[in-house]
């Protein structure tokens, strides 16, 4: 059993058109980080979230961190080819543990 | 350096033979990690350094691999008698404490 479940695990979608991926947990998290992975490099990290509630964003990528601390989303607005990649979740299983990975959404948008 | 630099990018390996792939972190990262990541799949943790104390290997998947690391600096991954199995990316990264990871863009190593 995945401590981080991903959905979708596979995304395909159009240009222009807007998308949401999730990252959920039955257990707390003190914080969750997302992370992109192109195709021939290792993951980047894009947000850290921290706070119950909190939503950053970053240009068309808006990250949101659930109240109770146990999901967090990433939403996507008019998606476009660059932003194709394996997008993963992740979280230390207790405060300054080691990260664990969700196992990711592949994300492709077509021109 | 400015990144996690990892060597070879790539590597062909005979089944049987050993492999030694290459870690340099960022300067003044103490913590170190190892990951394996087979085609089209997730991360699958392998091992953790963090500064002087003892290394998780709760990862490693089997007696045929080893990694070291040396004080806060270089670290290498072992694998020997390599099989087909380990045919993957393996990608390194390191970090100041557990804080945001930097990776590097991994070792692809083929076993034929």
């Amino acid at each position: 059993t995945q401590l981080l479940e991903q959905s979708p695990q596979f995304l395909s979608i159009q240009e222009g058109e807007n998308l949401t991926v999730y990252c959920n947990s039955s257990s707390v998290f003190s914080s969750l980080q997302w992370y992109r992975q192109e195709p021939g490099e290792g993951p980047v990290l894009l947000v850290t979230v921290v706070t119950g509630g909190e939503v950053k964003k970053l240009k068309r990528l808006t990250f949101q961190f659930g109240d109770a601390r146990k999901d967090s989303s990433l939403h996507i607005t008019a998606a476009q080819p660059g932003d194709t990649g394996l997008y993963l979740c992740a979280g230390p299983k207790t405060s300054g543990s080691r990260l664990t990975f969700g196992e990711g959404t592949q994300l492709t948008v077509n021109p | 350096g400015a990144g996690v630099s990892q060597s070879p990018s790539n590597k062909v390996t005979e089944k049987g033979k050993d492999v030694e792939l290459r870690c340099d972190p960022i300067s003044g990262h103490t913590a170190l990690y190892w990951y394996r990541q087979r085609l089209g799949q997730g991360l699958e943790f392998l091992i953790y350094f963090q500064g002087n104390s003892a290394p998780d290997k709760s990862g490693l998947p089997s007696d045929r691999f080893s990694a070291e690391r040396t004080g806060e600096s270089v670290s290498t991954l072992t694998i020997q008698r390599t099989q087909q199995e380990d045919s993957a990316v393996y990608l390194c990264a390191s970090s100041l404490r557990t804080y945001g990871y930097t990776f590097g863009s991994g070792t692809r190593l083929t076993v034929v």
